[in-house]
């Protein structure tokens, strides 16, 4: 069974570019969360991918975005990067997200650097 | 909003020996999910046990055990005989609906765990 899986591992780029991360859910899974984990912080919430849509979303700017495929893959686009942007970037999926019951299972996490 | 709350930032325990993780969170809801994930220094984000706030009975997962505490809003998680793989940082985690009908689950700023042998 298929776990969560990102990439790339590790990313560098400079202020002011974009920069594309991918995410493939655990098998039999639909929905998608993406959160950003700072150095020594938890997981914050940036967005979450149900039916190829946006369904909910953390306090973050419109810089960040995102989209979701027909297989339930998911991509993070942040544009305009600024060094605050630095961080493990973590996805999590899991089934539909409609019960505080649901798990979500993570991947490995993407670890960006900006210059 | 959920706010969660680990106010150890770093323990240690020595091999084979007992350790307790604390976490506090505050809420008004009633019915909600309660999580322990643990990132071992390889990155990958491992769920270690979760607890269902309507049941009374603390869930125990082989040497991990939960107290829970609803009055409180505590939710500890005991390590029993500590192993080196235990090494790691340990998240707390609330889990509710969102006013548009959706999971959200809010995290913990973490424990780092070091076993030593």
């Amino acid at each position: 069974d298929a776990g969560v899986t990102q990439s790339p591992t590790h990313l560098i780029k400079t202020r002011g570019q974009q920069v594309t991360l991918r995410c493939s859910p655990k098998s039999g899974h639909d929905t998608v969360s993406w959160y950003q984990q700072a150095l020594g912080q938890g997981p914050q919430f940036i967005f979450q991918y149900y039916e190829e849509e946006e369904r909910q979303r953390g306090n973050f700017p419109d810089r960040f975005s995102g989209h979701q495929f027909p297989n339930y893959s998911s991509e993070l686009n942040v544009n305009a990067l600024l060094l605050g942007d630095s961080a493990l970037y973590l996805c999590a999926s899991s089934s539909e997200g409609l019960s505080f019951t649901d798990t979500q299972y993570f991947g490995p996490g993407t670890r960006l650097t900006v210059l | 909003a959920q706010t969660v709350t680990q106010s150890q930032p770093e323990m240690s325990v020595q091999e084979a020996e007992t350790v307790t993780l604390s976490c506090t969170y505050d809420t008004s809801e009633n019915n909600y999910y309660l999580f322990w994930y643990k990132q071992p220094p390889s990155r990958q984000m491992i769920l270690v046990i979760r607890q269902e706030a309507y049941k009374q009975q603390n869930a125990t997962e082989n040497r991990f055990s939960v107290n829970f505490q609803k009055a409180a809003k505590s939710f500890s998680l005991k390590i029993s005989d500590s192993q080196l793989g235990d090494t790691a940082m340990y998240f707390c985690a609330f889990s509710s609906m969102n006013s548009g009908g959706y999971q959200k689950v809010t995290f913990g700023t973490g424990t780092k765990l070091q076993v030593i042998p």
